[in-house]
């Protein structure tokens, strides 16, 4: 069936610097995007949402870039800090309905 | 403003016994939705209610099942558990469904089947 998916499962990056997580789904009907932070032992966490007649929004250092020619979701945090430690999910929601479709998830480690 | 809350938060049960989980959402919000989440499967949609109704079912058997209430706090039953059954249940909550209307999700119920 669809499917929405991600490249990496692990990232580790250094404290400061950018992320870039990447996220590929297969249902070209899809119209709106959804990026989630997971915390251990926590439900996910909204962080920002994107509808695909647009290509890039942007949040409080996250920015969510949409490619449908490609199929290609990224989140990037800017300056990642300790706190941004988490799994991170990419969704897709259907158009009618409530219905998220996630991706594996990529564990993001930040070494301080 | 209250999240969504979830009960119980863990719960240890044995196989083939049935289990109701609890969710109830945030105040104002009509639609709920339940995922599973393993680690060998990621988060899995069961269902999704508006204002007491069953408006999607995903892909799992007969044995999950789920209801709304007016108030629509939102409960979903597993019978006859299977090991495979472990797994933290999520609880989402949405003022209404379609793009666009953020979900909130609780913390979860930790079930353990032995």
């Amino acid at each position: 069936g669809e499917s929405v998916g991600l490249h990496l499962p692990t990232l580790s990056v250094q404290e400061g610097d950018n992320s870039i997580i990447n996220c590929a789904y297969s249902n070209s009907a899809s119209d709106y995007f959804i990026w989630y932070k997971q915390e251990s032992g926590k439900g996910p966490q909204f962080i920002i949402d994107i509808r695909s007649n647009m290509d890039k929004r942007q949040g409080q250092r996250v920015t969510v870039l949409l490619n449908k020619t490609v199929k290609h979701l990224s989140l990037q945090i800017a300056a990642t800090q300790p706190g941004d430690s988490a799994v991170y999910f990419c969704a897709e929601k259907e158009t009618s309905g409530s219905r998220l479709t996630f991706g594996e998830g990529t564990q993001l480690t930040v070494n301080p | 403003k209250a999240g969504v809350t979830q009960t119980p938060r863990y719960l240890i049960k044995t196989r083939g016994q049935q289990v109701t989980l609890s969710c109830s959402p945030i105040s104002g919000h009509r639609s709920v939705s339940w995922y599973q989440q393993t680690p060998g499967q990621g988060l899995q949609f069961l269902f999704e209610y508006f204002s007491e109704t069953q408006r999607n079912k995903g892909n799992f058997p007969g044995r999950f099942s789920g209801r709304q209430f007016s108030n629509s706090r939102s409960e979903m039953n597993v019978s006859t558990l299977e090991l495979g059954d472990s797994a933290l249940y999520l609880c989402a909550s949405s003022l209404n469904q379609g793009i666009g209307t953020e979900a909130f999700f609780g913390q979860g119920t930790r079930l353990t089947v032995v």
